[in-house]
């Protein structure tokens, strides 16, 4: 079955300070895998997404993440972290296959930034 | 280009009482459409999802129901609601047909029953 590792609950950062927000999926094949961000009392928003190709890949807000087949990683991170990046952050994996629909999230990384 | 509509953003219910929580999608035809749960402190829990209308599919036992009495229309109901249906409830679509797994949130509704 497919699942969804966020180790860490929340993270605290310095405005400025790099970030990496860790993610790791478990799926018996090639996964789409997604990073949405949600601000408080929002819905979510989509950040980036990776289903194949560069492993590298970019989003909005200045995010990327980097997809590790060997580790089953999707790891999320920003050069320089805002105050306004503060949210709550969920990596999500989807059924990567035509008709596929469901997606498995993860619990959530609560980011804060201090000035 | 596409949106989608929840109503009420807020609402606080006796123990007891209905429920009945909307969701509209504009601009699209046909998608693929969500309900989640999100309790305080924790991750998203899909609810029900449906594929088209009249097909729901429910994921967890629970005191909830939900409906998709037309293509772009999706609602969430319970007869008699329990202190632990307190949550944010989240709606979402996405492309059907298609890898794409792309989900797109409406803006959430809070629910508090006392």
């Amino acid at each position: 079955a497919q699942s969804v590792t966020q180790p860490d609950i929340h993270i605290t950062v310095s405005e400025g300070a790099s970030l990496e927000l860790r993610c790791n999926y478990s799926y018996g094949a090639t996964p789409y895998l997604f990073w949405y961000v949600q601000s408080p009392g929002q819905g979510l928003q989509l950040l980036l997404k990776y289903f194949s190709g560069d492993t590298l890949v970019q989003g909005i807000k200045g995010f990327e993440a980097e997809f590790k087949r060997s580790q089953s990683s999707f790891n999320l991170r920003k050069p320089s972290v805002h105050w306004s990046d503060a949210a709550e952050y969920f990596c999500a994996v989807g059924e990567g296959r035509t008709g596929g629909f469901k997606t498995i999230f993860g619990a959530g990384t609560r980011l804060f930034v201090k000035a | 280009s596409q949106t989608i509509h929840q109503w009420p953003a807020t609402l606080v219910q006796p123990v007891g009482s209905p429920l009945s929580l909307e969701c509209t999608v504009e601009g699209t035809s046909n998608p693929n459409l969500y309900w989640y749960r999100q309790a305080a402190g924790r991750g998203l829990q899909l609810l029900f999802y449906s594929v088209g209308i009249g097909q729901i599919s429910s994921e967890v036992p629970q005191n909830l129901s939900a409906s998709r009495p037309q293509d772009r229309q999706f609602i969430l109901s319970s007869k008699k609601l329990l202190l632990s249906d307190s949550g944010f409830y989240l709606c979402a679509w996405s492309v059907s047909r298609t890898t794409n797994n792309e989900q797109f949130f409406g803006p959430g509704t809070r629910l508090t029953v006392l």
